[in-house]
């Protein structure tokens, strides 16, 4: 299994500014996700953070709004640019090990005035 | 595109109740499909992943099958009991769609004591 931690769990931010999330795992793993849930909506895959290239971004993200860092097998940041409202989520990083099953992290609850 | 859909949206059952809830997909061609719980304002946590050659898993009052020709899953909840209240997710990894889990719209189950 894998234990993953984020911060921060929460914050309220406001319009035009940008929020760097961590991810902190107690193992190292190659594949790292970073998902978006939106308010009364399932989850997103926002992109597949790659240790040692760029991340790998789904249709309709873009680096320049979610930039992700992956120093290392252990860790991963994701940037939330230049907020709106619509950016008012909850978003969740995750990884998947050896076993193939997938783990998340407790999210990062995120509200943008 | 594969699209994942859950019936019933939300459930609400008396305390020791069974109960069974649905997950189906329209492309069968998947890697493996992965049950999670998620409590209100929490992340998700992973119950029990099924690999395409496999029919079922058990965990403890919990089972769920796969049947992929026909595009169907089901989590069968035994005895059902207050703290079984969460929002249930199903999730698959196509064979083609890389490491992207894609996920169903969720169950929202309340056991009333």
């Amino acid at each position: 299994s894998a234990v993953i931690s984020q911060k921060p769990s929460r914050d309220i931010c406001q319009r035009g500014t940008s929020l760097t999330i961590q991810c902190q795992v107690d193992s190292q793993v190659t594949m790292m996700f970073w998902y978006r849930q939106q308010p009364g909506q399932s989850l997103t895959l926002i992109a597949t953070a790659n240790q040692g290239s760029e991340a790998t971004y789904e249709s309709g993200f873009v680096i320049d709004k979610f930039p992700i860092s992956r120093p290392n097998l252990t860790f991963s940041t994701l940037t939330v640019s230049n907020m709106s409202p619509e950016d008012s989520s909850i978003y969740l990083c995750s990884v998947r090990t050896g076993g193939l099953t997938q783990y998340f992290g407790p999210g990062t609850r995120l509200l943008v005035l | 595109k594969q699209e994942v859909t859950q019936i019933p949206a939300a459930l609400s059952v008396p305390e020791g109740e069974n109960l069974v809830l649905n997950c189906s997909f329209t492309d069968s061609a998947i890697y493996n499909l992965q049950w999670f719980r998620q409590d209100p304002g929490k992340g998700l946590t992973s119950l029990l992943l099924i690999q395409s050659s496999q029919r079922e898993q058990t965990s403890g009052r919990l089972n769920a099958s796969l049947d992929k020709s026909s595009g169907r899953s089901t989590l069968y909840i035994a005895a059902s009991q207050p703290g079984d209240s969460a929002t249930y997710l199903c999730a698959v990894v196509d064979n083609n769609a890389g490491n992207m889990l894609t996920f169903g719209g969720g169950t929202r189950l309340m056991v009333k004591p």
